[in-house]
């Protein structure tokens, strides 16, 4: 079964300290991963995947088959960054079937 | 353009009522989910549309739920007999079609959602 596990439910920073969210995941065939993200009064939105091997809003995610992660980072949180993370499960068949995790907030603080 | 709608934003309806939630995609957008997102979870798969087609109902959580999408376009999501855990954001979100979502891009635009809560 797929399964997507985000353990923190709130990640409290300061402005310019390094962000690491964390997510692991369970799925035997070959993984799609995702992040999404709700800013505040904003609907759901995709930041970044990990086909695309992009740094967005200077996130970066990189996919450990190996330890079964897909941990998004950025070197230095700003303000802005503040708002609900979600990493996400795509499986080979196709990606209507997201696997969402529960969400992790980040809260940066000036 | 708009993006997905998603009408009404909240509905408080009583316990044994009957519920419609309507999502109108972003156009040209073939495919269209629906997910259910109660509180401090991540959003939960119901149902996928390729078209008018129902390609994949295995979230629907039992038979008091059901969804149409019949000119593959606007979709409603029709819940019987409602029941207190029922209560929980709808979200609706579309995408070009299933195989744009290993181009590039992979992104599902999502609504925001309708709040539905069950006295």
């Amino acid at each position: 079964a797929q399964r997507v596990t985000q353990p923190e439910k709130l990640l409290s920073v300061f402005k310019g300290a390094p962000v690491e969210l964390k997510c692991n995941y369970s799925y035997s065939g070959s993984p799609e991963l995702f992040w999404y993200v709700q800013y505040s009064r904003q609907r759901l939105q995709l930041l970044l995947r990990h086909i695309s091997r992009e740094s967005i809003k200077g996130f970066t995610a990189d996919l450990n088959k190996g330890e079964t992660s897909f941990h998004l980072k950025k070197p230095f949180a700003q303000e802005e960054d503040s708002a609900m993370y979600y990493c996400a499960l795509g499986g080979n068949t196709g990606f209507q079937k997201l696997v969402f995790g529960t969400g992790t907030r980040l809260l940066v603080s000036p | 353009g708009a993006g997905v709608s998603q009408t009404p934003s909240n509905k408080v309806t009583e316990k044994g009522k009957y519920v419609e939630l309507r999502c109108d995609p972003i156009s040209g957008h073939t495919a269209l989910y629906w997910y259910r997102q109660s509180l401090g979870q991540g959003p939960e798969f119901l149902i996928y549309f390729q078209g008018t087609g129902a390609a994949d109902d295995s979230g629907l959580p039992n038979d008091r739920f059901f969804a149409v999408r019949p000119e593959g376009s606007v979709s409603t999501l029709k819940i019987q007999r409602t029941e207190r855990g029922d209560s929980a954001v709808y979200l609706c979100a579309s995408s070009l079609t299933q195989s744009s979502l290993r181009s590039n891009t992979g992104e599902l635009f999502f609504g925001e959602g309708s709040r539905l809560t069950v006295l």
